[in-house]
């Protein structure tokens, strides 16, 4: 099984609609990542978390809020979803022995009509 | 800011030609530099790092080497595989702070047998 699963992979909603991606992880980090991903544009960071009380804003987390309900999980919302926010999210997590590295999941692919 | 520049792609080689994938970045630290891949449809994996200058990492073929006096950590291979299409993005994180990753817009390697 994989350690970081994002549901769902694919989704569609319309202007106006609120939306959830949900991120969960077995590896048992704290810190937790939102990522966006844009054709050229690389991936730029929403939201992080270093635990289920530590939320903090990224450079474009306009537009999204976030909740980490567990160590486990941790949960990205668009209020009301505008065409713009189509992208491919990602959702990362990072452990304290090795701090360098994060770990990704597959993705969660979202276009907004 | 810190920010992560690489060259634009699509790179296209034909099988067992010498790849270099080129990236520089500017930051306001000391950063760990890393590079990623991203395969279709997948999430991104990290495919090595280096700590501190001059390091060099390594993993399946690829290497590149942390040079602090060019600001450069390039991304080479010798001899490509079909395999390795992908995407790769160059990435720094420092030792400070929230520690996100800062990517580079990605590179697509597309290899040709």
């Amino acid at each position: 099984d994989a350690d970081v699963t994002q549901t769902p992979r694919n989704r569609i909603t319309k202007t106006g609609k609120r939306i959830m991606l949900e991120c969960s992880q077995t590896k048992g980090h704290d810190r937790m990542y939102w990522y966006r991903q844009d054709p050229g544009l690389g991936l730029r960071l929403i939201y992080y978390s270093f635990d289920v009380k530590d939320i903090n804003k990224g450079e474009i987390s306009d537009g999204y809020s976030v909740s980490r309900q567990a160590q486990a999980k941790f949960s990205l919302s668009l209020e009301s979803a505008i065409p713009n926010q189509t992208a491919l999210y990602f959702c990362a997590t990072r452990g304290d022995r090795d701090r360098e590295t994060q770990y990704f999941g597959p993705g969660t692919r979202l276009l907004v009509l | 800011g810190d920010s992560v520049t690489q060259m634009e792609g699509p790179v296209t080689l034909s099988e067992e030609a010498f790849l270099t994938i080129n990236c520089t970045y500017t930051a306001t630290g000391y950063p760990s530099l890393f590079w990623y891949v991203q395969y279709p449809g997948e999430g991104l994996q990290l495919l090595l790092k280096a700590t501190k200058a001059d390091d060099k990492g390594s993993n399946k073929g690829f290497e590149a080497t942390y040079r602090k006096e060019t600001t450069s950590f390039h991304l080479e291979k010798g001899s490509v595989q079909v395999s390795d299409s992908a995407v790769y993005f160059c990435a720094l994180i420092l030792d400070t702070g929230r520690r996100a990753l800062t990517f580079g817009s990605g590179t697509r390697l597309q290899v040709q047998p």
